[in-house]
This record gives C-alpha cells, sequence and structure tokens, in this order.
C-alpha cells in the first residue's frame, strides 16, 4: 500500500525478553518518527530521523530502547529485557521532512506479560 | 510535565450541533499546532493546522482558533456527525519540528 506500514500488528511478549518492531514509511518520505500510547496516555515521542542526520533520541526512555533506519527506508524499534511499562501501541509516522504533514502507521500492540 | 493538555478526556454532542475541542499548552516557544483524528485501531490522521501568524484557520466544517496570549487553541467541528466520532489529539511544535501531543478528547456524536 502507499501508507505508513508497520508490523506485527500485534505482539504478545514476556517479560524480559527482547521485541523488535518494524515500520516501513512512505516511499520518499525522508522523515521517520516513532511514538508510543500508553493506555490513557497521549502520544509520547521516542525518536526522529531526518535523512542522513544524526537521529534525534531525546525522547527513548531508557536504554533498553534502541531504532535504527536503513537510509530513507525500514525502521526498526527493538525494545531490550521488556518491561510490563513498556505495554503500548507504538505508532511509526513518516513526513516528506521537516515542516512537512505527518503520516501514521496504524501502530504495532504491544503487550509485556 | 504535559506541555500540551487536553482537560477533557470526553465530549458528546448531538448530530447537527458544533463541537469544540480544547487544548492549552505551556511552551511559549511553540509556533504550529496541528490537530489529528485517530478512529479506534488505526493511525492518528492529520485534520488541520495552524501557525502563530494566524488567529483562525478554517478548512470545511473544521476551524481552529488560536489565541496565542491565552496559550490556547480550540478546534470547532459545524455541523457535528456521527462519523466525526473519534478521539483528537492536539499537538504542537516549535517551528514546526517534532510534535508534542496532548492526550486526546474521545469525540461522541449522537444520532
Amino acid at each position: 500500500g502507499a501508507g505508513v506500514s508497520q508490523s506485527p500488528s500485534n505482539k504478545v511478549t514476556e517479560k524480559g525478553k527482547d521485541v523488535e518492531l518494524r515500520c516501513d514509511p512512505i516511499s520518499g518520505h525522508t522523515a521517520l518518527y516513532w511514538y508510543r500510547q500508553r493506555l490513557g496516555q497521549g502520544l509520547e515521542f521516542l525518536i526522529y530521523f531526518q535523512g542522513n542526520s544524526a537521529p534525534d533520541k531525546s525522547g527513548l526512555p531508557s536504554d533498553r530502547f534502541s531504532a535504527e533506519r536503513t537510509g530513507e527506508s525500514v525502521s526498526t524499534l527493538t525494545i531490550q529485557r521488556t518491561q510490563q511499562e513498556d505495554s503500548a501501541v507504538y505508532l511509526c509516522a513518516s513526513s516528506l521532512g521537516w515542516g512537512n504533514t505527518i503520516y501514521f502507521g496504524e501502530g504495532s500492540w504491544l503487550t509485556v506479560v | 510535565d504535559q506541555q500540551v493538555k487536553q482537560n477533557s478526556p470526553s465530549l458528546s454532542v448531538q448530530e447537527g450541533r458544533i463541537s469544540i475541542l480544547n487544548c492549552d499548552y505551556t511552551n511559549s516557544m511553540f509556533d504550529y499546532f496541528l490537530w489529528y483524528k485517530k478512529y479506534p485501531a488505526e493511525g492518528p490522521t492529520f485534520l488541520i493546522s495552524i501557525s502563530s501568524i494566524k488567529d483562525k484557520n478554517e478548512d470545511g466544517r473544521f476551524t481552529v482558533f488560536l489565541n496565542k496570549s491565552a496559550k490556547h487553541l480550540s478546534l470547532h467541528i459545524v455541523p457535528s456527525q456521527p462519523g466525526d466520532s473519534a478521539v483528537y489529539f492536539c499537538a504542537a511544535s516549535e517551528g514546526s519540528y517534532i510534535p508534542t501531543f496532548g492526550r486526546g478528547t474521545s469525540l461522541i456524536v449522537h444520532p
């Protein structure tokens, strides 16, 4: 499809396991964002990639969280040693660049049990 | 500390009437404001935006008003339709950089 694609759509994992969430941005979009939404909370910024610039990691909540992006395409968000408080919807978004409309994917629902 | 606040978690409106969703912000550096709409099991979709050089922006049934002195913005939907039932997120940014989102307001429009 032409939109932002995320996988898996749902993931249940045991506490302490590592998880990887994948995002395929809209083709041609140089900017990529990761947000998460925990139950009853707003959208919480995690990390931002813009072209070949160093990513803005200021939103990552702990060193258990990391993300990579290959060029201007796929991004992977990795959560190591998952905790129950990591349970959330992880939303990926992309845009043509700074200042342009951000388009979100449908999210990856993560449940840590 | 929340920089973007949506103090009403929910709003119920009759079809055909006006829906007014409110948003307050604390960071005076914010100069670009957006509203997103989210249906269940879908990602948020962009609705309307406004920059700080304006105090009003209109797009069809949707109008956003900005009061910079009060650090307040609102989204008006007129007339409201049942299909408008969704969660509405207010967001703000400095110079169109990374938006900071509020917690959202769930709008229910009754037929």
